[in-house]
């Protein structure tokens, strides 16, 4: 069945560093992927969509990498803020829906 | 411009009572989704709809329904209300299915 994991335990980091969240999925060919930040109380707001033929996509601070041999989406922060804290779902393109991860917490602490 | 935005923000239900959750948007789109969120299992899609008048099954569709008569809005309904569908509600629409999803804010919905 198709899988898609993305780290279950939070990830803390301090102010300035790069965060870089994981995303991997198995029995899965998609076309694209997508990233999504979540605010506690809030719904989903994408963030960044990266095509099977694209090997790397940047907006601002944001880099997202998508390795279709390794079945692996990489997503950075740059100088991270404390703005950056929430949580950070990955979603896999079908045809007409998408399969969320189940996210990834970031703490960024001053 | 608002969005998508969903009625009712917040509901509690007793077990066997039957609600409908409004879900709108104004940004012309034409697939719409239903997910719904429980801790540790993320999102997880009930129905969705790829134009006026269409529905489709996701993961989740046992004891709910949809219907999408106007392009704009999209319905969630649960017939017989169960505990087990204690859960955030959150609609969501795209120009096309593999495109980025715009979400509405939650339903928050217990069921005792």
């Amino acid at each position: 069945s198709q899988k898609i994991e993305q780290n279950s335990e939070a990830l803390n980091i301090q102010e300035g560093k790069t965060a870089t969240l994981t995303c991997n999925y198995t029995n899965y060919s998609p076309a694209y992927l997508q990233w999504y930040r979540q605010d506690p109380g809030r719904g989903p707001v994408f963030l960044l969509l990266i095509r099977e033929n694209e090997k790397e996509k940047r907006k601002e601070r944001l880099k997202v990498t998508f390795d279709t041999t390794l079945k692996q989406s990489l997503f950075h922060i740059t100088a991270s803020q404390p703005a950056d804290s929430a949580t950070y779902l990955c979603a896999l393109s079908g045809y007409s829906t998408l399969t969320f991860g189940k996210g990834t917490m970031l703490l960024v602490s001053p | 411009n608002a969005g998508v935005t969903q009625t009712p923000k917040f509901r509690v239900l007793k077990t066997g009572q039957s609600m409908t959750l409004l879900c709108a948007q104004d940004m012309n789109h034409e697939y719409m989704y239903w997910y719904r969120q429980d801790p540790g299992m993320g999102l997880r899609l009930i129905h969705y709809s790829v134009g006026e008048g269409t529905t489709a099954k996701g993961e989740v569709p046992d004891g709910y329904n949809v219907s999408r008569l106007k392009k704009q809005n999209f319905l969630l309904g649960l017939e017989s209300a169960a505990p087990s569908q204690t859960s955030v509600y959150f609609c969501a629409s795209s120009f096309y299915g593999n495109q980025p999803q715009h979400f509405g804010d939650g339903t928050r919905l217990s069921i005792l």
